[in-house]
């Protein structure tokens, strides 16, 4: 069964610096998104992408968030400059559609550690 | 603010018995809700759906059963395995929004 792929698992990283996301979404899927979880936390929404542009996002996604589709296949998320409240997992998803009942399916998400 | 939200942080049930996990939200615009499933380590996994137009729906083992009336939504899962262990959301998307809203999660511990 296709999946959400992603990589790294787990990224630590230093205040301030940058980091790139990234996520191999299902090949016939043309949705995307991003949602976190901070630990013991509910779930967020942080950004959907569809035909190359953003066409939706929550508060969270602010400046120092973006998101690319860098090629045909790959889709990232980055943090410019990473905050100690950045430390969360990061879940990226895919959907056929944007249609509620086209599910939204999951990667197993990158565990990020701002120190 | 509108919010998804679980009735009980965690659920013990012994192997065999069934399981119930509610779940209230406060939305009512909210026309379509999703349960997820949440293993260890792993990424949200889609359960059952269901509808705002209807009142029940059911997959293999397990069941959503959605009160409008009182906002209340509840998976009910049959003959509850160890595998089933795992933290269950309740999740809702709305008018037209592609964002889904997830609930706080309900950790359910299955006692062999």
């Amino acid at each position: 069964e296709p999946e959400v792929t992603q990589t790294p698992s787990h990224q630590v990283t230093q205040m301030g610096q940058e980091v790139i996301l990234r996520c191999v979404p299902i090949s016939n899927h043309l949705y995307f998104y991003w949602y976190r979880q901070i630990l013991g936390q509910k779930v967020e929404f942080l950004v959907s992408f569809y035909n190359n542009e953003i066409s939706e996002k929550s508060e969270i996604f602010d400046d120092q968030f973006s998101v690319e589709r860098p090629d045909g296949s790959n889709f990232t998320l980055k943090i410019r400059s990473t905050k100690l409240e950045d430390s969360a997992m990061y879940f990226c998803a895919s959907s056929v559609s944007r249609q509620p009942t086209d599910t939204q399916y999951f990667g197993p998400g990158t565990r990020l550690t701002v120190l | 603010g509108e919010s998804v939200g679980l009735h009980l942080p965690t659920l013990s049930v012994q192997e065999g018995d069934n399981s119930i996990i509610n779940c209230a939200y406060s939305n009512s615009a909210s026309d379509y809700f999703i349960w997820y499933k949440q293993e260890s380590g792993k990424g949200p996994q889609f359960i059952i759906d269901i509808r705002s137009n209807m009142d029940k729906r059911q997959g293999q083992r397990v069941t959503v059963l959605l009160n409008k009336t009182v906002k209340h939504l509840s998976l009910q899962i049959a003959a509850t395995q160890p595998g089933d262990s795992a933290v269950y959301f309740c999740a809702e998307r709305s008018g037209g929004y592609q964002k889904v809203t997830f609930g706080t999660g309900t950790k359910l511990q299955v006692i062999p």
